[in-house]
């Protein structure tokens, strides 16, 4: 089954405070993405793994933010001191492969929409 | 870093009529676009893709079309339907091989509206 459930749906915190988010892919699946997408704008890529190992992280995961992927199956994103800037909605992708009339996609999770106030 | 420049921001057609949206990338080596549909409080949906070895690829109501030389893609939706309103977002692989399906750089988006 292809699928990729992620939680919370919907996050409201303080400045200040610390979030975490999980991305939980259905079945077994090598690779792991986190995306970020402000309102108005395209998903911009944060940072991915292979199995457990974090492989690129990019200049938009500032020193706050925090991901993990310890067993290789799910995956976590920690923000650390948010600040409103932050608000957005956090997505996570996985690559699939032979799945309807696509050969490989990057199939995408319904995201956690965070709300920083 | 590849730049991803989408056209038009918004677009508004009437039921029936055929829709353009135009992607430009600046990454030669490039190799793999893909184009995103999301609805409103929606996961971005794969609806048709292209590699660099063709030139167009048609599915039903939507073809892609591609033109590596002046590196640029365009989507085409025919015989626009209501449903067809949703935002559209191009991509295009951010490795320096030009064919990651998941590292992916996208466009600006374009919000179409299909008047009934």
């Amino acid at each position: 089954d292809t699928g990729v459930s992620q939680d919370p749906r919907h996050k409201i915190t303080k400045r200040g405070q610390n979030v975490t988010f999980r991305c939980d892919p259905i079945s077994e699946h090598n690779r792991l993405y986190w995306y970020r997408q402000t309102l108005g704008q395209g998903p911009e890529f944060l940072t991915y793994f292979q199995n457990e190992a974090q492989l690129e992280k990019s200049r938009l995961l500032s020193d706050r933010f925090s991901a993990e992927r310890p067993k290789g199956s799910f995956s976590t994103l920690e923000i650390q001191r948010t600040e409103q800037g932050d608000s957005a909605m956090y997505l996570c992708a996985i690559i699939v492969s032979g799945t309807g009339i696509f050969g490989t996609e990057a199939f995408f999770g319904q995201g956690t929409r965070l709300t920083v106030v | 870093g590849e730049n991803v420049e989408q056209h038009p921001s918004t677009l508004s057609v009437q039921e029936g009529d055929s829709a353009v949206i135009k992607c430009t990338y600046s990454d030669s080596a490039s190799n793999y676009f893909p184009w995103y549909k999301q609805e409103l409080g929606k996961r971005p949906q794969l609806i048709i893709d292209i590699r660099s070895n063709v030139g167009e690829k048609k599915d039903q109501r939507i073809a892609v079309t591609l033109n590596k030389t002046a590196k640029h893609f365009s989507l085409h939706i025919t015989e626009t339907q209501p449903e067809d309103s949703a935002v559209y977002f191009c991509a295009v692989p951010r490795d320096a091989g030009g064919t990651s399906y998941g590292k992916l750089t996208f466009g600006q988006g374009t919000i179409l509206t299909v008047h009934p």
